[in-house]
């Protein structure tokens, strides 16, 4: 079965680097698009980026642009976010997601991680 | 940005009742494809995000028959025909036509 593993989160300080990692099994990891996707305490769901299934597209929202970077390692079947320049909005649980394959949304999540951005 | 917005945002229902769910979109969703790529998604307590329904009306596998989705362009509606006790939680429109892509704020639902 589809699995989505997510790690990397903790306690991290104002203007610090965390990379998050998610870690799949059960697909063909390499052919599909796989989001990032997060969600602050409390609070709904905000998408943050997406990589296509060979790296060659990447798109972020507009929040994270510039200070986060999606990137993934197919031999690996791993996907990553590097997030630098936090900031205490950035504080929520980070989900990955697995692009439905005929597109236009998300078919398994993982159970995500929490980053805390500390001032 | 496409902005999505859902009403109720809360919805108290009697076990067996039906509950329904609207999602305006700021623009169509319609994409250069042809296809509307509206999803709806259910959040249980403390879980991750399901998908239920894409593309307006495709019930997704392992989901129950009572969840149905409508709808075109810009105006979306989740129907649930008969509420159940494990049906309790956030449920979300999201848009998927155009990047960013962008949730409705959530619609909580709880029974009576």
């Amino acid at each position: 079965q589809v699995q989505l593993v997510e790690s990397g989160g903790g306690v991290v300080q104002f203007g610090r680097s965390l990379r998050l990692s998610c870690a799949a099994s059960g697909f063909t990891f390499s052919s599909n698009a796989i989001h990032w996707v997060r969600q602050a305490p409390g609070k709904g769901l905000e998408w943050v980026a997406v990589i296509w299934y060979d790296g060659s597209n990447k798109y972020y929202a507009d929040s994270v642009k510039g200070r986060f970077t999606i990137s993934r390692d197919n031999s690996k079947n791993t996907l990553y976010l590097q997030m630098n320049s936090l900031r205490v909005e950035d504080t929520a649980v980070y989900y990955c997601a697995k692009g439905k394959t005929s597109g236009g949304t998300v078919d398994y999540w993982g159970q995500g991680t929490m980053v805390t951005v500390s001032s | 940005d496409i902005v999505m917005t859902q009403t109720p945002l809360s919805s108290p229902v009697t076990l067996g009742q039906p509950a329904s769910i609207s999602c305006r979109s700021s623009q169509s969703l319609v994409q250069s494809d042809g296809n509307t790529y509206l999803s709806w998604l259910q959040q249980r307590p403390g879980q991750p995000p399901r998908l239920l329904i894409y593309k307006i009306s495709n019930r997704f596998s392992g989901v129950p028959d009572r969840f149905s989705g409508s709808g075109a362009g810009t105006d979306f509606t989740l129907k649930i025909s008969r509420v159940e006790a494990e049906d309790v939680g956030v449920y979300y429109c999201m848009q998927g036509t155009q990047f960013p892509w962008t949730f409705g704020q959530g619609t909580k639902v709880e029974i009576k």
